[in-house]
């Protein structure tokens, strides 16, 4: 989608080396996520927030980091790659309103296009 | 913990098929569904949920879902397929936490 953008689209790094991976969002949401796809495995959720003073771990957090900068941007920080790091990664968005019957979730989630990392 | 399983990692059905992508899921509570699309090189696209009211759900490019609590079953399906609905088909299910969890992901093929 456009309204989800992610730089850079690939990337190959090596061993060792720190990278960030950028999302921004012009849906005007207030809640991002980082996912890893790796073949056979489906998404995997590496960190969300909910705004930009919410941070929280996903299910494999570990060897990663986030920053909230604002509400439109959200990136991933890999401390120290690794191979196994090697994957698809999606930054997707969505969105929470309150209605008159009280909150009402806009459950689905808008993805990027991907950066596909490869760490050598 | 919620969780999805997509038993299939492949179907292949002739243009102009049915064509099915099944999905099964397990939560607590009620269930909130989704189908997502990812064409080749291409980010994920929402097609359809489920979220209470009628179990067929109809969603974007003639796909439908039907919704059976006793199964625990949310397939995905469209009366008659195109080779341009060849992709790869994820279903996700939402937690208590607005979280998704997704299946596997079932690779559809549709050969002229």
């Amino acid at each position: 989608d456009a309204d989800v953008t992610q730089t850079p689209r690939n990337r190959i790094t090596k061993t060792g080396k720190r990278i960030m991976l950028e999302c921004s969002q012009t849906k005007g949401h207030d809640r991002m996520y980082w996912y890893r796809q790796d073949p056979g495995l489906g998404l995997r959720l590496i960190y969300y927030s909910f705004d930009v003073k919410d941070i929280n771990k996903g299910e494999i957090s570990d060897g990663y980091s986030v920053s909230r900068q604002a509400q439109a941007k959200f990136s991933l920080s890999l401390e120290s790659a690794i191979p196994n790091q090697t994957a698809l990664y999606f930054c997707a968005t969505s969105d929470w309103k309150s209605g008159l019957a009280g909150n009402v979730s806009h459950h689905e989630q808008f993805f990027g296009p991907g950066t596909r990392l490869t760490v050598l | 913990a919620q969780s999805v399983a997509q038993p299939e990692d492949q179907v292949n059905v002739a243009e102009g098929n049915p064509l099915t992508v099944k999905c099964t899921y397990s939560v607590s509570g009620n269930p909130y569904l989704f189908w997502y699309v990812q064409y080749p090189n291409r980010g994920l696209q929402f097609l359809l949920k489920y979220i209470t009211g009628d179990n067929l759900v109809k969603g974007s490019y003639g796909f439908e879902a039907e919704f059976n609590k006793s199964q625990t079953s949310f397939h995905l399906k469209k009366p008659s397929a195109l080779v341009s609905d060849s992709a790869l088909y994820f279903c996700a299910v939402r937690a208590y936490d607005y979280k998704l969890s997704f299946g596997a992901g079932t690779t559809v093929t549709v050969r002229a």
